[in-house]
């Protein structure tokens, strides 16, 4: 049974850059899928930020594309988030998921998310 | 471009059923979503795909009391013999170079 942790730091200072590792456990992040991150700022809705594909191929919001990186680590099983030039609108739960289907894809499985405070 | 409209709120007593509905715009009427439960001060939890012609692909462990439909631009969730632990925002996703979500629908049960 698959399953992701997110973990990283949870104070980012603003201007800083935001990092955070999600861990997969139960499936090879090389075998498959696109693994992704969505965000869900406080008692609002979620919103996608990008993913990666097996072969790591990123894809990412056009709304934050000048911001962030998502990468991968295979001999971890590990893929990963930076965002930069953070400001307090980036406070945000982050969510590490995995991406299943074709021509459609939805998450099939999610962590269980990682509070980020930017704040100096 | 393509957005999911979802009303804002539904209850229903304990026990009874609520419909949930998550609207394609124009152009996307054919394309399959995905609809994920949020309990409160929890993550969310993948629900099941469902496709335009009404099938649909449940998670592990999810109840048979949830289903799901469509007609149209419309993909339901509906939830039979309503429980507590049901009272969640409820969130359909679908894709269109990157994922997309709907504004959500809060389910409280009276």
């Amino acid at each position: 049974q698959v399953q992701l942790q997110e973990s990283g730091p949870g104070l980012v200072k603003p201007s800083e850059t935001l990092s955070l590792t999600c861990t997969v456990s139960g499936y090879s992040i090389s075998s498959g899928y696109y693994w992704g991150w969505i965000r869900q700022p406080p008692g609002k809705d979620l919103e996608w930020i990008g993913n990666i594909d097996h072969i790591g191929t990123a894809y990412y919001s056009p709304s934050l594309k000048s911001r962030v990186t998502i990468s991968a680590d295979r001999s971890k099983n590990q893929f990963s988030l930076k965002l930069s030039s953070v400001t307090a609108a980036d406070t945000a739960v982050f969510y590490c998921a995995r991406i299943s289907g074709s021509g459609m894809y939805y998450i099939d499985c999610w962590g269980q998310g990682s509070l980020v405070t930017v704040s100096s | 471009q393509l957005v999911l409209t979802q009303s804002p709120s539904a209850s229903a007593s304990l026990g009874a059923s609520v419909k949930l509905t998550c609207t394609l715009s124009s152009g996307h009427t054919n394309y399959a979503i995905a609809w994920h439960q949020q309990q409160p001060e929890k993550g969310p939890q993948y629900l099941m795909r469902l496709n335009s012609d009404g099938s649909h692909i449940k998670g592990d462990g999810v109840p048979d009391r949830f289903s799901g439909s469509s007609s149209g631009a419309e993909r339901y969730l509906t939830i039979s013999s309503l429980q507590s632990e049901d009272e969640a925002d409820y969130y359909c996703q679908t894709w269109d170079n990157g994922g997309v979500f709907g504004g959500g629908t809060k389910v409280t049960v009276l």
